[in-house]
């Protein structure tokens, strides 16, 4: 079973286009969080939601948009890709202020 | 605001040699404390943790000692295997700072036969 489940794995479209990651955790965690990960592995927190509320909304375009639909699932829709926003996008959950467990990476490539 | 400071990588050692990898960090709270870690093309998984001063957390030959005097919390190993290849990530979260884990940037460990 997994416990933090992203999809799609891997993306590769065009500028311009509009796409979608999802996220889903079956822990009954109450926090769920996007992060970004560069190409040097820098991790940077850009969202995230507890109990379906948003809590943290770092200094992220307003063309990446995230949906918490229910506790278990945080999407990320992304409008108006750039080349800029390649990199792998993790999903993670906690409880509030417990560690995080994270899923296996969405690795963007816009070209 | 928070912040968490580790060593540069990349880190080379041969087989069986020891491992530190530094981390310190600035809190406004009392934060928990984390060592993650990322094998080639997979995602974080926690490897051990800490939630008070003086705590020591430990798992799969791993330690890491919650200093708050020094406001460090190194991670070492005493031998290290081809397989401990990874990305290490030191990371805090704060009860002063929201639900936000906030990460080291990363140190790239590469062990050799």
């Amino acid at each position: 079973d997994t416990a933090v489940s992203q999809t799609p794995k891997y993306l590769v479209t065009q500028m311009g286009n509009d796409k979608s990651i999802k996220c889903e955790q079956n822990l009954g965690h109450d926090t769920m969080y996007w992060y970004k990960q560069d190409s040097k592995k820098f991790l940077k927190i850009m969202f995230s939601y507890n109990n379906k509320e948003l809590i943290i909304n770092e200094t992220v375009p307003n063309r990446f948009s995230p949906k918490s639909p229910d506790k278990a699932h945080l999407n990320l829709h992304i409008n108006s890709l750039e080349l800029g926003d390649s990199a792998v996008y993790f999903c993670a959950s906690s409880h509030s202020l417990g560690e995080a467990f994270f899923g296996q990476g969405t690795r963007l490539t816009v070209v | 605001g928070d912040s968490v400071t580790q060593m540069e990588g990349p880190v080379t050692l041969s087989e069986e040699a020891f491992l530190t990898i530094n981390c310190t960090y600035t809190a406004t709270g009392y934060p928990s404390l984390f060592w993650y870690v990322q094998y080639p093309g997979e995602g974080l998984q926690l490897l051990l943790k800490a939630t008070k001063a003086d705590d020591k957390g430990s798992n799969k030959g791993f330690e890491a000692t919650y200093r708050k005097e020094t406001t460090s919390f190194h991670l070492e190993k005493g031998s290290v295997q081809v397989s401990d290849s990874a990305v290490y990530f030191c990371a805090l979260i704060d009860t002063g700072g929201g639900n936000k884990l906030t990460f080291g940037t990363g140190t790239q460990l590469k062990v050799e036969l």
